[in-house]
């Protein structure tokens, strides 16, 4: 079965410190895809990216950068140079692929961390 | 473009009730899925619709159902209401189902408190 662990519940960090979010990840498939989701207060999740298991490339998007590393299963996320906008519950999310005897059982989340930071 | 929108924002119910929360998808978008969201459990898949079948079911029991309508519009039902189904109930939308690269986008949810 999928699993995907965010070990940190909580960070607090002062603004414009760097983050780094972790997040392992377990499955059976070598076709899967990760995603990193936003929360903030109002609720609803905000797509941060999708990346799938062949790509190992990291990616950076303006402050935000994702280092995803198949040997260690994992796929973590940093904020660069925190703002206090930036403060919301973020979820790291697994996906496998369908008819590859994973199933498409939706989005497997990990419980989530929540970032504070404070101004 | 509008984005998914859930109906109600709130909802107050009593155990034993039953209670039915509806969600709109992404215009084009044919596939939806209903998540829960509690402080203990996180957030954990219900169901998935496409073209009006249910494709995918997570490990609920039967008191949870839904279904979808010919305009994707979705809706979940819950019967014999108890406590520990007060959660954050959310519903997300995509293009297609058997595209599990493809990012699911969320409504703000629908609130649930069961007294």
């Amino acid at each position: 079965a999928q699993k995907v662990t965010q070990a940190q519940t909580e960070i607090s960090v002062v603004e414009k410190e760097d983050v780094t979010l972790d997040c392992v990840y377990e499955t059976r498939d070598t076709t899967y895809y990760l995603f990193w989701y936003k929360q903030p207060p109002s609720g609803e999740l905000v797509f941060l990216i999708r990346r799938n298991s062949f790509d190992e490339q990291n990616e950076i998007s303006g402050r935000y950068s994702w280092n995803f590393q198949k040997s260690t299963s994992s796929f973590n996320f940093t904020i660069t140079a925190s703002q206090v906008v930036d403060s919301a519950v973020y979820f790291c999310a697994l996906s496998e692929a369908p008819y590859s005897g994973g199933g498409a059982d939706g989005l497997t989340f990990g419980k989530g961390t929540h970032l504070i930071i404070q101004p | 473009k509008a984005g998914v929108t859930q109906t109600p924002r709130y909802l107050i119910k009593t155990r034993g009730q039953q209670v039915t929360l509806s969600c709109s998808p992404i215009s084009g978008h044919r596939s939806v899925s209903w998540y829960q969201q509690t402080p203990g459990q996180g957030l954990q898949f219900l169901f998935e619709y496409f073209s009006e079948t249910q494709r995918n079911k997570g490990n609920f029991p039967g008191r949870f159902s839904g279904r979808q309508f010919s305009n994707s519009r979705s809706e979940m039902n819950v019967s014999t209401l108890e406590l520990g189904d007060s959660a954050l109930y959310l519903c997300a939308s995509r293009p297609y189902v058997a595209r599990a690269n493809t990012e699911a986008f969320f409504g703000q949810g629908t609130r649930l408190t069961v007294v």
